[in-house]
């Protein structure tokens, strides 16, 4: 069973354009979510996270948004430049009832084109 | 400069083999962790450290061993016994206890001939 899901394998955008990259999650006792990015043969870099007490955080062109009600949190970039292009991952985790482990999407591969 | 490195970057084996991947950081994380990801896939927990001389099971931690005995070093050594070892392992470290990596290194691509 999947307990976090990006349904989107891939992503195309125009430079300068909004970004929205998806993710759902099924446990409701996910009460931390971070969003990673990754290029290829090179560790994920953290960008930004959200605790499950709010429902937005932004931090320069990077926001992400959290539905608890619909288990759904989707991170937007704007604008989008070409440097953005990359497999972005999400991550769930329970920090106090789950042990903290990080349950990852499968990844949004985003192109953005010039 | 803090951070993790993990060496090599990539690396040849054959079949049958033991293999050690290195992992270091020196940003004083008393947590240390193993993730391996498949083409497709997310990343996926082998074992993890919250403490030296101390270290646990992750999800898929069959065939795989770690040991830490010291803070700054988490290696994971790949068994003859992983049935599927060629992947990209990523070595991660969390100062928040209560989350199990946060910050990662830049991976080992691992190749099984």
């Amino acid at each position: 069973d999947q307990q976090v899901k990006q349904n989107s394998p891939s992503l195309s955008v125009q430079e300068g354009r909004i970004s929205i990259l998806n993710c759902d999650y099924t446990n409701s006792m996910f009460d931390y979510f971070l969003w990673y990015k990754k290029y290829p043969a090179e560790g994920p870099t953290f960008l930004i996270s959200i605790s499950s007490i709010k429902d937005k955080n932004e931090d320069g062109r990077f926001t992400v948004f959290l539905n608890k009600s619909a288990k759904h949190l989707s991170l937007h970039i704007v604008p989008s430049q070409p440097g953005d292009s990359a497999v972005y991952f999400c991550a769930a985790s329970g920090r106090y009832n789950q042990g903290g482990k990080l349950i990852f999407g499968q990844g949004t591969e985003l192109s953005v084109k010039p | 400069d803090g951070g993790i490195t993990q060496s090599p970057k990539y690396l040849f084996r054959k079949e049958g083999q033991n293999v050690t991947l290195s992992c270091e950081q020196n940003l004083n994380h008393d947590a240390m962790y193993w993730y391996r990801q498949d083409p497709g896939q997310g990343l996926r927990l082998i074992y993890y450290s919250q403490i030296v001389n101390d270290f646990q099971k992750g999800d898929i931690a069959e065939g795989y061993s770690v040991s830490r005995e010291k803070k700054e070093s988490f290696p994971l050594t790949v068994t003859s016994a992983q049935k599927n070892p060629t992947a990209f392992y990523l070595c991660a470290s969390s100062i928040d206890p209560y989350l199990m990596g946060k910050f990662f290194g830049p991976g080992t691509r691992l190749t099984v001939l």
